[in-house]
This record gives structure tokens, sequence and C-alpha cells, in this order.
């Protein structure tokens, strides 16, 4: 079975400060992995996928199969993150499973 | 239209009272999902159709909850005798090619309230 953990409901971290959002996951198989992100009043969104290894509004998110971690990180968090994040897990042609999400309150 | 449509954006209604749900996708995805988001419980899988084959109904909770999807296009969620448990916000999503991709694109949702 297919599952996505995000430990934390709400992170508080001050502007400039790192950010890290934590996704722990468990799979049957190879998985592919996704964040997604809900800014206030805006529909839900994809944020990055871990096969593209990209780095989008400076956010990346390293697959670690070891652990089975996905966390998303940001160096220096700004105010327009704050939002509502989504880990995402499939399987090739499956649904896509969510994690609980984690609010992200970026302080002035 | 450009993106995923869903109505009606607020429902309000009463306990016991069967709610109907409509999602019209993105032309040409041949993926639709719905899920239920709600406090506390983060975004809840409920049925999801691809293409021409069986939908995956595992993520229903009762059987008072039911989803077609019309000519692989528009799909409606029912839900019947409705419960205040059932309040949530309701999302829509379509994609071109199932799962594989990830890449969804929602709806912006239908609220439905049960007094």
């Amino acid at each position: 079975a297919q599952r996505v953990t995000q430990p934390e409901k709400l992170l508080s971290v001050f502007k400039g400060a790192p950010v890290e959002l934590k996704c722990n996951y468990s799979y049957s198989g190879s998985p592919e992995l996704f964040w997604y992100v809900q800014y206030s009043r805006q529909r839900l969104q994809l944020l990055l996928r871990h096969i593209s290894r990209e780095s989008i509004k400076g956010f990346t998110a390293d697959l670690n199969k070891g652990e089975t971690s996905f966390h998303l990180k940001k160096p220096f968090a700004q105010e327009e993150d704050s939002a509502m994040y989504y880990c995402a897990l499939t399987e090739y042609g499956n649904k896509l499973v969510f994690g609980a999400g984690t609010i992200l309150r970026v302080k002035s | 239209g450009a993106g995923v449509s869903q109505s009606p954006s607020n429902k309000v209604t009463e306990k016991g009272k069967d709610v109907e749900l409509r999602c019209d996708p993105i032309s040409g995805h041949t993926a639709l999902y719905w899920y239920r988001q709600s406090l506390g419980q983060g975004l809840e899988f409920l049925i999801y159709f691809q293409g021409n084959s069986a939908p995956d109904k595992s993520g229903l909770p009762s059987d008072r909850f039911s989803a077609e999807r019309t000519g692989g296009s528009v799909s409606t969620l029912t839900i019947q005798r409705t419960q205040q448990e059932d309040s949530a916000v309701y999302l829509c999503a379509s994609s071109f090619s199932g799962g594989n991709t990830g890449e969804l694109f929602f709806g912006e949702g239908s609220r439905l309230t049960v007094l």
C-alpha cells in the first residue's frame, strides 16, 4: 500500500530562515514523488517532481530511498512562500496519493 | 475552458438530502480524480477514472458516495443522505496520461456544508 506522511501540520519560520518540510513515504515498488502547493485563494498546483531534479521558486527536494524521504527545502524563506504544501506519491499509471499537508507560515 | 471547472462552488444542504457535484475536466485529459479536503485530514483520495478502464473506487468512504464519468469527460460525484461529517471541500483534478506524469490540474473545488 502507498502511504505518505507529513509529520508537521504547521511550520512557522522567519523570513530569510531556512525551511525544511518533511515527507516520508512507504511503497511497494518504484514510486514517483511530488510536491504540490496551494497558496491562499488559489488552486492546488504542482510545485516540483523528483524525476525532474529541478529547483522551483528556490525549492528543491531530494529523494532518499534509504530513508524513504522526500523533504522539501529552501535556504532562505520568503513571505510569499506561505502556503499549504502537500507531498504526493504515485506508482506508474496509478492514482496520486497525498499526505495530510503542512502549512508553512513565513513571518516578517 | 482553460482549466478544470467545478460546480457548484458552494453548496449548503440539510442532513439527509442528496447532493451532486460536477466536474468538467480539461479537454483531452484521460484521467480524472476526486479528492476530499478537510481540516486535519489533508487531501483524501476518493475515486479515479482512467480512460475506459474500470474506476478505482477504493477511496469512497461509504456506499452513500458514488461517481460516474460520462463519455470520458464530465464527472458527477453524488452523495446520498448527506451527514454532517461529509462537510468538506471536494476537489476534482484531471491529467493527460494517468498518474505517471504526476501533474494533476485541479479545479477550485466545491465547498459542501451539511447542516
